[in-house]
């Protein structure tokens, strides 16, 4: 079965920049298109970005959009999300996620790697 | 933007009770819409997707119906392991939505 593993969340200052990763194994096809989803402490779920399966298409959430980019690497099975300019409102808790085909619901959840914006 | 409401917010619910949780949308979404699970501590996971069709692995007392803007998960009788977060999400259009969830706490 496929797993998806994130790593790169830290305590950060406002204004500072980070860069998740998220390394996928498992799968019988690495061409679906996935996400990256926030939780804040407490809070619902934030759909943030998507990428395409070729990594050439992707798409935003408005509140990270210009800040945030996605991005990844087939040949290491890697989507990599780099986060600039970031406030406080951005601390949450990030998951990767893959997407089912051309449908866009979440098949697969990774565990989540914590983001800390604060001075 | 599609805005997705869930209610209520906080069920207490008895084991071996049945559990019905409701999410609507504000515009239609046809069948694309997924529910999902998630216990204190650990990732979602997927229930349901196409309003309708239970994911692998997922027992028989959960099921899901509705399409348009109105849509139910029901829990035909609640286990002890279904006490969690309930959040549906529409993928008809962009950007993706969930809702705000739903608390299934014990009574």
């Amino acid at each position: 079965e496929g797993q998806l593993l994130e790593s790169g969340g830290a305590l950060v200052q406002p204004g500072g920049s980070l860069r998740l990763s998220c390394a996928a194994s498992g799968f019988t096809s690495g061409n679906e298109a996935m996400s990256w989803v926030r939780q804040p402490p407490g809070k619902g779920l934030e759909w943030v970005s998507r990428i395409s399966g070729s990594g050439y298409s992707t798409d935003y959430a408005d509140a990270v959009k210009g800040r945030f980019t996605s991005s990844r690497d087939k040949s290491k099975n890697t989507l990599f999300l780099q986060m600039n300019s970031l406030r406080v409102e951005d601390t949450a808790v990030y998951y990767c996620a893959k997407h089912s085909g051309s449908y866009y619901y979440f098949e697969y959840w990774g565990q989540g790697t914590l983001v800390t914006v604060s001075s | 933007e599609i805005v997705m409401t869930q209610s209520p917010a906080t069920l207490s619910v008895s084991p071996g009770e049945r559990v019905t949780l409701s999410c609507r949308a504000s515009q239609s979404v046809g069948s694309n819409l997924a529910w999902y699970q998630q216990k204190p501590g650990q990732s979602p996971g997927l229930l349901i997707y196409g309003a309708s069709t239970r994911a692998t692995g997922i027992p028989a007392r959960f099921s899901g119906s509705g399409s348009g803007t109105e849509f139910t998960l029901i829990i035909s009788s609640l286990q002890s392991e279904d006490f969690a977060d309930y959040y549906c999400q529409q993928y008809n259009n962009w950007p993706l939505a969930f809702g705000g969830g739903t608390k299934v706490e014990i009574k």
